[in-house]
């Protein structure tokens, strides 16, 4: 069975400045993919960042970033020039087939 | 794109009745769909994996009698809660996975319910 770990369960941040989140995996699978979901307070799960395990690059979108180290099995977030907006739960997922598992979730408040 | 929405968003009953949540993509047509279950301030437990025209696969000390699943049509799914009971209140999601991208889930607004 694949487990997901968050660390941090909260973490907080300076308007533009920039935050990184970690996430570790266990997993014996070769092919799997990699999410980090966002869950704001109206608790709308929305996709942020999606990494297939086969492509060495980083998967970046906008301000999202991921370092991914497969043989670490790591997977963190970078969120740059952070912004109100990105006020949120953050839950770091693995794909291995069709099933998500999640990990426990990092609460993100950015602060003005 | 890949827009699921739910409906309702809330719903209060009394104990005893049956509540139905109806879960759709809008602008794709879902292999899959997923139905999980948040606790206030947890992660998201996957209930049951439905595939259109299949019944559906229900965790591990998930009940199947308690929570019907049908998934009716490539858009649309539905999650009854049968007798609901107070434990039964909760925050129910449903997700969905579009065709040629079976490993991306797009999830759906939530449905509050209030079990009295």
């Amino acid at each position: 069975a694949q487990t997901v770990t968050q660390s941090q369960p909260e973490m907080s941040v300076q308007e533009a400045e920039t935050v990184t989140l970690s996430c570790t995996y266990d997993t014996s699978e070769s092919n799997y993919y990699l999410f980090w979901y966002k869950q704001p307070p109206s608790r709308q799960m929305i996709l942020v960042i999606r990494q297939e395990a086969y492509k060495q690059q980083n998967a970046t979108e906008n301000r999202f970033s991921v370092n991914f180290q497969k043989a670490a099995k790591s997977f963190s977030l970078k969120i740059s020039d952070s912004q109100l907006g990105d006020t949120a739960m953050y839950f770091c997922a693995f794909a291995a087939g069709n099933k998500l598992t999640f990990g426990g979730g990092t609460r993100v408040l950015v602060k003005p | 794109g890949a827009v699921v929405s739910q409906h309702p968003s809330w719903v209060i009953c009394k104990s005893g009745t049956s509540v139905k949540i109806e879960c759709r993509s809008l602008d794709f047509q879902a292999t899959t769909m997923f139905w999980y279950r948040q606790f206030p301030k947890q992660s998201l437990m996957l209930m049951a994996t439905s595939n259109e025209g299949s019944k559906a696969t229900y965790e591990q000390g998930v009940e199947k009698d308690k929570f019907l699943i049908n998934h009716a049509s490539l858009t649309l799914s539905t999650l009854t809660v049968t007798s609901a009971h107070p434990e039964d209140s909760s925050f129910y999601i449903c997700s969905a996975t579009p065709m040629g991208d079976r490993e991306t889930q797009y999830f759906g607004p939530g449905t509050r319910l209030l079990v009295l």
